[in-house]
Formats: C-alpha cells, sequence, structure tokens
C-alpha cells in the first residue's frame, strides 16, 4: 500500500516567523514529489515540486527532498496570514500521474 | 494558461437522483482526465482516469456502476453519481492532462471542484 503521511495539525505560527511543514512517504519507487496549497472549498495549487535530493528554493518557499530517509519537508519564509491553508504532499513515480496525495497539514499564520 | 472549467461547484440533491459533473478544458486538449473524491480533512482519494474515446478504469473499490464517466471528447469530461446517497456527499475535483493549444507543453490542471450534498 503506497502512502503519504503527514501531520494533520494545525500548525500555528506567527506572521513572519518560518512554517515548517513535514511528509514521509511509504514506496521507494516514487521519484517525483509535490507541495499543494488548498484554500478551503477550493481545489488544490501546485506550490512546488521537487525531484532529487536536497534543496529547490522558490521565493519564499523551499522544498527538501531525502530520499534515503523516504522525507520531503517544505518551508515557508516570513509567513503572511495568506499563506493560512492546507498544504497537501503528493507523490508519483515519473510517468504514471497517479498521484498519492498526504491528508494535508493545516497551517495557521497568525496576524 | 490551461484552464479547467468544473461546474456545478455546488449542487444539493435528494437522495435516490443522479447528479452530473462537467469538466471542460480550455485552450488544451484533454486527452486524459483524472476524478478524484476529497471527504472532509481527508487526502484526495482517486477514483478513475479516463482517455478520450476509451472506457474509465476504476481504483479499487470504487464501483463503476454507480459513478459513471464519459470522455467522448477531448475538451468535456462527466462524472455522474448515480442514485446518490448521503454518504456519496463529497468534494468532487477533476484533473485533466493534456496539451496547450498554444505551446504545445504538457500541462496537468485541476477543475475548481464541485461540492455535493446528498440529503
Amino acid at each position: 500500500q503506497k502512502e503519504v503521511e503527514q501531520n494533520s495539525g494545525p500548525l500555528s505560527v506567527p506572521e513572519g516567523a518560518i512554517a515548517s511543514l513535514n511528509c514521509t512517504y511509504s514506496d521507494r519507487v516514487s521519484q517525483s514529489f509535490f507541495w499543494y496549497r488548498q484554500y478551503s472549498g477550493k481545489s488544490p495549487e501546485l506550490i512546488m515540486s521537487i525531484y532529487s535530493n536536497g534543496d529547490k528554493e522558490d521565493g519564499r518557499f523551499t522544498a527538501q527532498l531525502n530520499k534515503a530517509s523516504q522525507y520531503v519537508s517544505l518551508l515557508i519564509r516570513d509567513s503572511q496570514p495568506s499563506d493560512s491553508a492546507t498544504y497537501l504532499c503528493a507523490a508519483t513515480t515519473t510517468g504514471t500521474y497517479k498521484y498519492i496525495f498526504g491528508t494535508g497539514t493545516r497551517l495557521k499564520v497568525l496576524a | 494558461g490551461a484552464v479547467v472549467s468544473q461546474h456545478p461547484s455546488r449542487v444539493i440533491c435528494k437522495s435516490g437522483t443522479s447528479v452530473k459533473i462537467e469538466c471542460r478544458s480550455l485552450d488544451f486538449q484533454a486527452t486524459t482526465m483524472f476524478w478524484y473524491r476529497q471527504f472532509p480533512k481527508k487526502s484526495l482519494m482517486l477514483m478513475a482516469t479516463s482517455n478520450e474515446g476509451s472506457k474509465a478504469t476504476y481504483e479499487q473499490g470504487v464501483e463503476k456502476d454507480k459513478f459513471l464517466i464519459n470522455h467522448a471528447s477531448l475538451t468535456l469530461s462527466t462524472l455522474t453519481v448515480t442514485s446518490a446517497h448521503p454518504e456519496d456527499s463529497s468534494f468532487y475535483i477533476c484533473r485533466a492532462r493534456g496539451q496547450d493549444r498554444a505551446s504545445g507543453a504538457w500541462v496537468l490542471t485541476f477543475g475548481a471542484g464541485s461540492r455535493l450534498t446528498v440529503l
């Protein structure tokens, strides 16, 4: 059974702080990893993708991948109240497009 | 950019009736459509995958006679929940994969989702 695990939260951080979101996956065949942001009642929107071990930065967001530990994380710097949402981690095997989604971590950024 | 128009965004129906959800790809041809269901505070669960002109492939545990998927054209796919019951109340989201008409790039885009409430 392929699984992607996330802590459901809520994770509360003050405005301006760094929010750290974590995700583990069970299938070693997974090669591609994604972070999505989902506001209540809306569909997910892609924030970042990461395919190689190490860090990948895009603006205030940094994704980190450790395939040996089967661990993916997302750091949000200078958190804003508008970042308050549920963050979904997803994994897939390249070329299949069958994504396995985690249950999401709810982030609350307090003004 | 590639947009998937999904409607209705919200629908309330009586138990026993059928509900149709439509997803249309704008500016690209959706060769593959993925249909997901999301219960409150749960992850997106893939229900089925359909390729244009072919029968849908359903995930284990999803009743194909209850969730009818049609993907007869490259711009339209529909999901019909037949004889809906309260336990079918959920958030249904489509996701289309295809080539953008302008750039030729492959895109993978979610629809906005449909909230179904069965009374």
